[in-house]
């Protein structure tokens, strides 16, 4: 069974742009949740999908957004890029969000504004 | 961002000691969840706790979810060098509160063989 997937592994921007990251669950999960993991903030809640819906979102201005298709894989952008948004950016994916199932996270991307 | 309060932050111990961390916060918790996160990798389930006063063994592994909801503890017992890891344990509250997590600082594990 296949993992969560996170593409692309390691990218590089510059300040002021944008990017665009993508995340694959498990075949049939259908809640994505996103965070950013940073050495001074830890793992921080973005925000979760289920069903091409946002049903929560954590505490991030509005440049961190996210979508998810109908196929469950899900992509988050972050516009105007500053340097604090260098992080490692996780996607975990579950049945249906409840913790019931677990969340199985992926590899992520390592974000990295210059 | 909310965070739990967790430690040690760092152990350093040899191989065959048993290691102990832990996890509080102010507020309840319905579930504590306890992950391992490797270099590069993203964090792994290790154990997951969905009762108060629930004790829950994973191999060498055992954990507790305190009675009182705001704390829970891993034991890890005759450590081995692939023990090394940052372990990170992980609240989450009302069923309401879909997809999030709130995680400890990590604890950052080193076993010397």
């Amino acid at each position: 069974k296949a993992g969560v997937t996170q593409t692309p592994r390691y990218l590089i921007k510059t300040r002021g742009q944008q990017v665009t990251l993508s995340c694959s669950p498990i075949s049939g999960h259908r809640s994505v949740s996103w965070y950013q993991q940073t050495p001074g903030q830890g793992l921080q809640f973005l925000f979760e999908y289920f069903s091409e819906t946002q049903r929560n979102k954590g505490n991030f201005p509005g440049r961190f957004s996210g979508r998810q298709f109908s196929n469950s894989r899900s992509e988050m952008n972050v516009s105007t890029l500053e340097l604090g948004d260098s992080a490692l950016y996780l996607c975990a994916s579950s049945l249906v969000g409840g913790v019931a199932n677990g969340y199985t996270f992926g590899s992520g991307t390592r974000l990295t504004v210059v | 961002g909310q965070q739990l309060n967790q430690s040690p932050q760092s152990m350093f111990i040899q191989e065959g000691e048993d290691v102990s961390m832990n996890c509080t916060s102010s507020s309840i918790f319905n579930t504590w969840l306890w992950y391992k996160q490797e270099p590069g990798e993203g964090p792994v389930l290790l154990i997951a706790l969905y009762k108060a006063g629930e004790l829950t063994s994973n191999g060498r592994l055992t954990a507790q979810f305190g009675i009182t909801r705001k704390d829970s503890f891993l034991n890890i017992s005759a450590s081995i060098p692939s023990d090394v890891g940052i372990y990170f344990c992980a609240g989450h509250g009302s069923s309401g509160n879909t997809g999030k997590l709130i995680f400890g600082q990590g604890t950052t594990l080193q076993v010397k063989p």
